[in-house]
């Protein structure tokens, strides 16, 4: 069964500092992969996804993240963040299109002036 | 358009009592999804229907737990004799996975925060 670690379970930046968020996963063959973001008492958002093609995709809110199939990876990363970022992280990977995904176990970020 | 909506957004409830939850997803999506999150465990997955069918019920914890889904559209997850350890906020997604212009993006809605006392 495919599964998900974000090794940083709490990270604490500047604000305008640039941010890296980890994400790997197990699984034989190349997962649907997604990283979504949740604020305090709000659902969850796309943030961007991964499903073929290039492997620097781009998102919402400024954010993109690389697929490196050689380190079963798909880190998040944002040149400069900004207070509003503080949020829960989570990194989720599916096997195909419509597969309940299975989730990290989330990077809270919080920003710091 | 309009999101997935959840209702209620709050529910505490008394131990032994049996709640349902209610998810109304995007219109049209075919795909439904249940997750729960809890403190320590993260996300975790329930059941999904494709229309008004089950084809995964594998991540649901006991059979206290049942979800129906009628119409294709709105699906109600049943706790029977809740425990304090179902306390959790219980998450529903959607998704259009068939048919031109099918996308395998999964819509939160914002959750139902379930408390037994």
């Amino acid at each position: 069964a495919q599964s998900v670690t974000q090794p940083d379970i709490h990270i604490t930046v500047s604000e305008g500092a640039s941010l890296e968020l980890r994400c790997n996963y197990s699984y034989g063959a190349t997962p649907y992969l997604f990283w979504y973001v949740q604020s305090p008492g709000q659902g969850l958002q796309l943030l961007l996804k991964y499903f073929s093609g290039d492997t620097l995709v781009q998102g919402i809110k400024g954010f993109e993240a690389e697929f490196k199939r050689s380190q079963s990876s798909f880190n998040l990363r944002k040149p400069s963040v900004h207070w509003s970022d503080a949020a829960e992280y989570f990194c989720a990977v599916g096997i195909s299109g419509n597969t309940p995904l299975v989730f990290g176990k989330g990077t809270r970020l919080s920003v710091i002036a | 358009g309009a999101g997935v909506s959840q209702s209620p957004s709050n529910k505490v409830t008394e131990k032994g009592k049996d709640v349902e939850l209610r998810c109304d997803p995007i219109s049209g999506h075919t795909a439904l999804y249940w997750y729960r999150q809890s403190l320590g465990q993260g996300l975790e997955f329930l059941i999904y229907f494709q229309g008004n069918s089950a084809p995964d019920k594998s991540g649901l914890p006991s059979d206290r737990f049942s979800a129906e889904r009628t119409g294709g559209s709105v699906s109600t997850l049943t706790i029977q004799r809740t425990q304090q350890e179902d306390s959790a906020v219980y998450l529903c997604a959607s998704s259009l996975n068939y048919g031109q212009g099918s996308s395998y993006e999964q819509y939160f809605g914002p959750g139902t925060r379930l408390t037994v006392t």
